[in-house]
């Protein structure tokens, strides 16, 4: 079936730095990559819409200076945090649409979700 | 714009007893529904859809899905809870045109032995 690696699982980094994220579809190619945010015992939140070769959609309220998104093939995206500060910390999930009816048409696919400390 | 209620923060249910975990939804058009599971700290896992067809769905580990248009609602259920069960569940829409999901807020499944 279809599957999204995320990478990493979990990363501690400095106030100040950037931290890259990657989503990577392994056996499809998509077109479309979806970036969430999670807080504590909460839902998740589309930060933004990642397009290949094109620029991504922001939802509103996200920074799109702090949160970068790559989408340079069709099967990676990448979402940097830039400049991190402690309330960046969060739960990062990708995710994407594999599109084909053999593997699971208009269902979404997740990634395993990247833990976010910024100490 | 679509929405999605979860109206229920917890469900506390014993093993071996039918779990029910409610959903309601708002969108224009047709929906397409989904319901997923999340462990602590790992992603989301795909249980089960409703596109079209039979409005009862059958998904992964034995769970399942009503859905309801008349009173908007898409509740997950299964006849006999396992503790392997409890997790936290989110209900989820799309409108036929659009390509985002909207989710609930979630509701955390605690099936105790």
């Amino acid at each position: 079936g279809a599957v999204v690696s995320q990478h990493p699982s979990w990363v501690i980094c400095k106030s100040g730095t950037s931290v890259k994220i990657e989503c990577r579809s392994l056996d499809f190619q998509a077109t479309t990559m979806f970036w969430y945010r999670q807080f504590p015992k909460q839902s998740l939140m589309l930060m933004a819409t990642s397009n290949e070769g094109s620029k991504a959609t922001y939802e509103q309220g996200v920074e799109k200076d702090k949160f970068l998104i790559n989408h340079a093939s069709l099967t990676l995206s990448t979402l940097t945090v830039t400049s991190a500060h402690p309330e960046d910390s969060s739960f990062y999930i990708c995710s994407a649409n594999p599109g084909d009816p053999g593997l699971g048409f208009y269902g979404y696919t997740f990634g395993s979700g990247t833990r976010l400390t910024v100490v | 714009a679509q929405s999605v209620a979860q109206p229920e923060d917890q469900v506390n249910v014993a093993e071996g007893n039918p779990l029910t975990v409610k959903c309601t939804y708002s969108v224009s058009g047709n929906p397409y529904l989904f319901w997923y599971v999340q462990y602590p700290n790992r992603g989301l896992q795909f249980l089960l859809k409703y596109i079209t067809g039979d409005n009862l769905v059958k998904g992964s580990y034995g769970f399942e899905a009503e859905f309801n248009k008349s009173q908007t609602s898409f509740h997950l259920k299964k006849p006999s809870a396992l503790v392997s069960d409890s997790a936290l569940y989110f209900c989820a829409v799309r409108d036929w045109q659009g390509s985002t999901l909207t989710f609930g807020k979630g509701t955390m499944l605690l099936v105790s032995p």
